[in-house]
């Protein structure tokens, strides 16, 4: 069964330093998402993105954070300068209609020192 | 965004059929309602949805009442597999999830 993936599985990176987490949606996939959960507490949505922008998005999606579809198969988000209260599993996920059921990876664990 | 009450935690038996209930009284007419689980340390995993009508997949069923202000999803028989925190959640056309407090399912061997 066709399955989103995301790499890496963990990175760690200092305080201030710009990381790029990746993602491949399931290839016939129109719509695609972020999410992160920080440890201990809820799912949190981040940012939709269809068409080859940014549908919506949420206030932790601010102006550090950035998404991209570079190809036909990545689906990237960038955090410019990572802070401390950004270390969170972030989940990548995708759906093939609007009203069909969003696929998720299974997460990048992002660790800010 | 429908507001929705789960049970905060549920216990099955190994191989017995459990039944998660949701209420979400103020859904709007064209909110789907879509279930999804999280196992312990992974991802959220899509489990179902439905409009009005009970749908069946392989994974579960789900019972949708006449006036839709309230679901259940069926497991037919749990597996120790299926323990997992359990949300249900209203979807409209708008594109987000927006996770509550679920119900969390022990199954016993």
């Amino acid at each position: 069964e066709p399955e989103v993936t995301q790499t890496p599985s963990h990175q760690v990176t200092q305080m201030g330093q710009e990381v790029i987490l990746r993602c491949v949606p399931i290839s016939n996939h129109l719509y695609f998402y972020w999410y992160r959960q920080i440890l201990g507490q809820k799912v949190e949505f981040l940012v939709s993105f269809y068409n080859n922008e940014i549908s919506e998005k949420s206030e932790i999606f601010d102006d550090q954070f950035s998404v991209e579809r570079p190809d036909g198969s990545n689906f990237t988000l960038k955090i410019r300068s990572t802070k401390l209260e950004d270390s969170a599993m972030y989940f990548c996920a995708s759906r093939m209609a609007w009203d069909r059921g969003q696929h998720f990876g299974d997460g990048t664990r992002l660790s800010i020192l | 965004d429908a507001k929705t009450t789960q049970p905060n935690s549920m216990e099955s038996n190994e191989e017995e059929p459990v039944h998660l209930p949701c209420n979400h009284s103020t859904i709007s007419g064209t909110d789907y309602i879509h279930w999804y689980r999280q196992l312990p340390s992974q991802g959220p995993e899509y489990v179902i949805h439905g409009l009005t009508s009970n749908v069946n997949n392989r994974m579960a069923s789900l019972a949708i009442a006449e006036d839709r202000k309230s679901s259940t999803l069926i497991l037919h028989r749990a597996t120790l597999r299926d323990a997992a925190v359990y949300y249900c959640i209203p979807l409209g056309t708008g594109n987000m999830l927006t996770f509550g407090g679920g119900t969390r399912l022990m199954v016993k061997p």
